[in-house]
Parts: C-alpha cells; sequence; structure tokens
C-alpha cells in the first residue's frame, strides 16, 4: 500500500528564515500528492497539491515540486511567518483512495 | 459554497455510552471518508463511504464502530460502548464523484473532538 516518510519535528525557525520539510513516499502507480495544514484545535486545510511528475503546487507561498524520480515532494517556503506555525502533513492518494498521512511534521516559528 | 460540516465539535460520553458523529459533505461530493487523529499522531483513514455504500472499511475496528452514508441526510460514524481508548478527534472528508475535475482532493471538516470519562 501507499506509504509516506516525513522528516521529524519539531522544526523551530526564526521569522524569515527559509523552510524545508521533507516528504518522500511509496506509491503503486502514479499517485497525486498533496500538502496539509493543521492549525491548533482545526481541522485539515488543504495547502496545495501535484497531480503528475515534475508539477509544481504552489500557495501562500509554500512550494513543493512532484520529483518522481526520487519520489519525493519536499514542502518549501523562503520566508515564514509566525503564521505558519502549524502541523504540516504530506499525503499521496490516487483517484478517490483514501490519504495516507505520516506523523506530520511540527513548525514553530518564533518572532 | 459552505465546507464539510461536522457536529458536534465536542462530544463528551461516560465509558459504555454510545457516540453518533455526523458529518455532511460539501455540495455536490459524493465521497465521505472518515479518520481519527490521537493526541500528537496523524490522521488514520477508518472508512470510505458514497451513498449508500460502504467502499472500503479497513481501518475500522470490527466491534462497536460502523458508519453509514444514507440517500439523504449526513454520513454518521457511530460508536457503541465508549471506551477511554476511543477519545480522539474524528475528521470527516468529502470529495467529488469520480472522473470529475478534481476528484483526487478531500476537503476536510473541522472534526469532532471526543472526550470519553
Amino acid at each position: 500500500g501507499d506509504s509516506v516518510t516525513q522528516m521529524e519535528g519539531p522544526v523551530t525557525l526564526s521569522e524569515e528564515a527559509f523552510l524545508t520539510i521533507n516528504c518522500t513516499y511509496t506509491a503503486t502507480g502514479y499517485p497525486s500528492l498533496f500538502w496539509y495544514v493543521q492549525y491548533p484545535g482545526e481541522g485539515l486545510q488543504l495547502l496545495l497539491k501535484a497531480t503528475k511528475a515534475d508539477d509544481k503546487g504552489s500557495n501562500k507561498g509554500f512550494e513543493a515540486t512532484y520529483r518522481k524520480e526520487t519520489t519525493s515532494f519536499h514542502l518549501e517556503k523562503g520566508s515564514v511567518q509566525v503564521s505558519d506555525s502549524a502541523v504540516y502533513f504530506c499525503a499521496p492518494t490516487s483517484g478517490n483512495t483514501p490519504l495516507v498521512f505520516g506523523k506530520g511534521t511540527r513548525l514553530s516559528v518564533i518572532a | 459554497n459552505a465546507g464539510v460540516m461536522q457536529n458536534p465539535r465536542h462530544l463528551v460520553r461516560r465509558r459504555g455510552q454510545e457516540a453518533r458523529l455526523r458529518c455532511s459533505p460539501m455540495k455536490g461530493h459524493s465521497h465521505v471518508y472518515w479518520y481519527r487523529q490521537l493526541p500528537e499522531e496523524g490522521l488514520k483513514f477508518m472508512v470510505y463511504l458514497q451513498k449508500e455504500n460502504i467502499i472500503d472499511e479497513s481501518g475500522m475496528p470490527k466491534e462497536r464502530f460502523s458508519a453509514e452514508f444514507p440517500k439523504e441526510g449526513p454520513s454518521i460514524l457511530r460508536i457503541q460502548q465508549v471506551v477511554r481508548g476511543d477519545s480522539a478527534a474524528y475528521f470527516c472528508a468529502s470529495s467529488p464523484p469520480s472522473g470529475r475535475d478534481g476528484s483526487d482532493t478531500q476537503y476536510f471538516g473541522p472534526g469532532t473532538r471526543l472526550t470519553v470519562l
């Protein structure tokens, strides 16, 4: 079955620092890849997605590129803000199949 | 377009009672998924439903848990005779029908936080 490996958190950064959260996956076929973000006490919000190799998903300054050759979908942001503090989840899925989540990566941004 | 709605947002039950969690998918979505999140953990898939059908319940405990998505009304996740270990956040997600643009994308509700005393 599908699986995902994310870098262990927590990640603590100063405001305006560069962010990378690594994500690698295993999946049959050609999954779509997603990043979700969870703010404290809330549900998951879709952050960005990519549906095929070399696609780049982007939203709110975050980016991730679908790398089929390395089965990776690393999340990056050039300059983080305190408001970006949350837990980030990477997940592959194929069609309408259930999402497979790792434990997530907690990001804390300090002013 | 309203998002995925879940109620109640918080639910407290005593051991042995029943818990009923409701999920109304986004308008036009015909697929519903339930996930459970234990503290400091990721989300674990429980069950996937379409209208009046259970498609995949491989993540659901065999006993005490059941789910339905009737022709009319919300999807219901039912937990009978709750135990302390059922305390968790339960999230519902929905997606458009197969073949429609964006059918691979799931949108999540705010969750129901169940506490079993």
